[in-house]
């Protein structure tokens, strides 16, 4: 079945940096764009990035802008946010979503960053 | 920057029907903003419900609804029951790549 699985939360002291996961499987992980979008604590969603189904163009939320980079790698079929220079804020949970007609179709179960020294 | 709005709360009764709305700070919401809709109940993943104005997810059944109203993307919910009792979240594609959340409508059923 059509399924998102994110990894490598965790709890990142400010300024260091975190990489996360996003593995899919039962769809063509390549015909799709796909996105992060966060919840901090007690918060509402929060749209972060997407990247385009062949990951060759990338668009960021201002907050994350020139801090936070997504990618994906076709050949493992999995979507990756690398966090840099986290701050106290960046503290959520992220998950990725696939992208349908500019909308988002399937979620992940999300994974919780704390940014915190 | 562009405020997408959403009621904070809203209440329904058994069997109801309720309509919840997404605007904009400035300007109307249109099909060209490609809204979408998410039901989202506490620990909880976000469940997709609508996207494309109006085109249901899989799986949801026909008492949602989504449609452009005035000036604001809506979600109507027919025949409310229990466990429709969630938050529920609007995006907008804003162009250049950007999407735009709004702030959630905590939905009550009693």
């Amino acid at each position: 079945q059509v399924q998102l699985v994110e990894s490598g939360g965790g709890v990142v002291q400010p300024g260091r940096s975190l990489r996360l996961s996003c593995a899919a499987s039962g769809f063509t992980f390549s015909g799709y764009g796909m996105h992060w979008v966060r919840q901090a604590p007690g918060k509402g969603l929060e749209w972060v990035a997407v990247i385009r189904h062949d990951g060759t163009k990338e668009h960021y939320a201002d907050f994350v802008k020139g801090r936070f980079i997504i990618s994906r790698d076709i050949s493992k079929n999995t979507l990756y946010l690398q966090m840099n220079s986290p701050r106290a804020e960046d503290t959520a949970v992220y998950y990725c979503a696939r992208d349908v007609n500019f909308g988002m179709d399937v979620w992940g179960q999300g994974t919780t960053v704390t940014v915190s020294s | 920057q562009t405020v997408v709005t959403q009621e904070p709360s809203f209440s329904v009764s058994p069997g109801g029907t309720v309509t919840l709305t997404c605007g904009l700070s400035s300007g109307s919401v249109s099909t060209n903003y490609y809204p979408s809709w998410y039901q989202q109940t506490p620990g909880q993943a976000p469940r997709t419900l609508i996207y494309d104005t109006n085109t249901r997810s899989s799986g949801v059944p026909d008492r949602f609804a989504g449609s452009i109203l005035g000036n604001k993307a809506a979600l109507t919910i027919t025949g409310a029951q229990a466990h429709d009792e969630s938050d529920y979240y609007c995006v907008l594609y804003m162009g250049s790549g950007i999407w735009v959340f709004g702030g959630g409508t905590k939905l009550t059923v009693l």
